[in-house]
C-alpha cells in the first residue's frame, strides 16, 4: 500500500504571505495526486487533481505541482477563508486503491 | 446544482449492522462513480469504497473488506453502503463523494455532508 506523508504537520502563516505544504508519496504515483481543504464541520472540497489542476471555482491562488513521489501545494497569498486542514490523496488503479495524507493544518500566525 | 446527501447513520453495538444511503441531484448520476469515504473523529480522510457507473467495478478497502458492501441504484440516483459486523473502529462521518471523471475516477469532486456513525456498546 503506498503511504502518503505530508509535512509540515501544522503551518503558522500571517493572512497574505505564502504558504508551502508538500506531500510526499512512499513510491510513485505518477499525477494521480489530488489536493483538498476542509474546514471544521464541512466536508472537503476538491481544489487540485492531476497534480497541477486546479478545479473549477478555485481561486488562482492555489497552485498544486510535481510528480512521481514529491508534490507541493502554494497558497500564494493567504486569505483568512484559507486557513483549514489540508489532505493530499493519491490513487493507484491496480489495484484500485486510494489513499489520504494525515493533513496540514494551516493556522494564522 | 449538484447535491449529494448521506442518510442513515446512528448509534449502533458492536457487531451490527447498519446501511447507509446517499441521495444525489443535479448531475446524470448513471454517469459517474461513486464513493464512501470515512473520517473518525478528530482524524483523517479514510477511502472506504467505490463503485463504477454501471456497477460493475467495485473496490474496498482492506479494512472493510468482507464486511461492508457497496451498491447503487441509478434509476433512484441513490447509492448505498451496507455495513455488517460492526466495530468501534468504524466510528466516523462517512461521506459519500462522486468521482470526477472516468470509470475510475482518481479523485472527488462533490461531496455530502456526511452522517455519523457510533459503534459503541
Amino acid at each position: 500500500e503506498i503511504v502518503m506523508t505530508q509535512s509540515p504537520a501544522t503551518l503558522s502563516v500571517s493572512p497574505g504571505e505564502r504558504a508551502t505544504l508538500s506531500c510526499r508519496a512512499s513510491q510513485s504515483v505518477s499525477s494521480n495526486l489530488a489536493w483538498y481543504q476542509q474546514k471544521p464541520g464541512q466536508a472537503p472540497r476538491l481544489l487540485i487533481y492531476g497534480a497541477s489542476t486546479r478545479a473549477t471555482g478555485i481561486p488562482a491562488r492555489f497552485s498544486g505541482s510535481g510528480s512521481g513521489t514529491e508534490f507541493t501545494l502554494t497558497i500564494s497569498s493567504l486569505q483568512s477563508e484559507d486557513f483549514a486542514v489540508y489532505y493530499c490523496q493519491q490513487y493507484n488503479n491496480w489495484p484500485v486503491h486510494y489513499t489520504f495524507g494525515q493533513g496540514t493544518k494551516l493556522e494564522i500566525k | 446544482e449538484v447535491q449529494l446527501v448521506e442518510s442513515g447513520g446512528g448509534l449502533v453495538k458492536p457487531g451490527g449492522s447498519l446501511r447507509l444511503s446517499c441521495a444525489a441531484s443535479g448531475f446524470t448520476f448513471s454517469s459517474y462513480s461513486m464513493n464512501w469515504v470515512r473520517q473518525a473523529p478528530g482524524k483523517g480522510l479514510e477511502w472506504v469504497s467505490s463503485i463504477s457507473s454501471s456497477s460493475s467495478y467495485i473496490y474496498y478497502a482492506d479494512s472493510v473488506k468482507g464486511r461492508f458492501t457497496i451498491s447503487r441504484d441509478n434509476a433512484k440516483n441513490s447509492l448505498y453502503l451496507q455495513m455488517n459486523s460492526l466495530r468501534a473502529e468504524d466510528t466516523a462521518v462517512y461521506y459519500c463523494a462522486r468521482g470526477r471523471v472516468g470509470a475510475h475516477s482518481p479523485d472527488f469532486d462533490y461531496w455530502g455532508q456526511g452522517t455519523l456513525v457510533t459503534v459503541s456498546s
